[in-house]
């Protein structure tokens, strides 16, 4: 199994583009995260899905959006890109909530110029 | 103040040490977990805890529900343990609360 795949690594943005961060998961996951983690900060959670079809905001959702079509698939979108949106963004899934064990993707490095 | 404090920010230690890492909490929670951020910026999961001590290899985290309180110790310590090592709980509403981390470095 792969476990959590993120495309890009890395990713340089001009203020107001747009792009998506994929995330994918073969584990069969009904639960999937997507985070930020700014320096110095703890991990912030963006949005989440409890399964396909289904995905609600988390603390931070602003300036993003989700979409959850599929089981493994999760992307996350940027609109108009801002600097305050330059992070390190990972992705993770997990079998249920709570009590249980969050696989977490290598993350994406973007920046807002 | 943040739901979920760690202590120490920053920790530098000679390789053979034994290291606590502390995680207090303020919010009723269902589950703590103790994650490991790798220099490279992976993040892998070490262990979950509802109650009780957990061992893994030279790993051992404990929970203490009634102090809302819990630590990472790591015996034997080596520089390979160097990361950023992550508290974070899951409140009443399945909302999880990272806190900001430990950066440990061991020294060999």
């Amino acid at each position: 199994n792969a476990g959590v795949t993120q495309t890009p690594k890395f990713r340089i943005l001009k203020i107001g583009q747009s792009m998506t961060l994929q995330c994918t998961q073969d584990m069969n996951h009904n639960y999937m995260y997507w985070y930020r983690q700014d320096p110095g900060m703890g991990l912030k959670l963006i949005y989440y899905s409890v399964g396909a079809g289904i995905t609600d905001k988390g603390e931070v959702p602003n300036g993003y959006n989700v979409s959850r079509s599929t089981t493994e698939d999760f992307p996350l979108r940027l609109e108009l890109a801002a600097p305050s949106q330059t992070s390190v963004y990972f992705c993770a899934s997990s079998y249920s909530t709570g009590g249980t064990e969050q696989y977490f993707g290598p993350g994406t490095r973007l920046t807002v110029t | 103040k943040n739901e979920v404090e760690q202590s120490p920010q920053n920790l530098t230690a000679q390789e053979g040490e034994f290291i606590t890492i502390n995680c207090s909490y303020s919010v009723g929670i269902s589950a703590l977990h103790w994650l490991q951020q790798h220099p490279g910026g992976g993040i892998v999961s070490l262990f979950m805890l509802s109650s009780g001590k957990k061992k893994h290899g030279r790993l051992i985290a404990t929970i203490n529900i009634q102090e809302k309180h819990s630590s990472l110790h790591i015996t034997a310590s080596h520089p390979r343990d160097s990361a950023v090592y992550i508290c974070a709980v899951m409140n009443r509403d399945d909302k999880i609360i990272f806190g900001k981390g430990t950066r440990l470095h061991i020294l060999p």
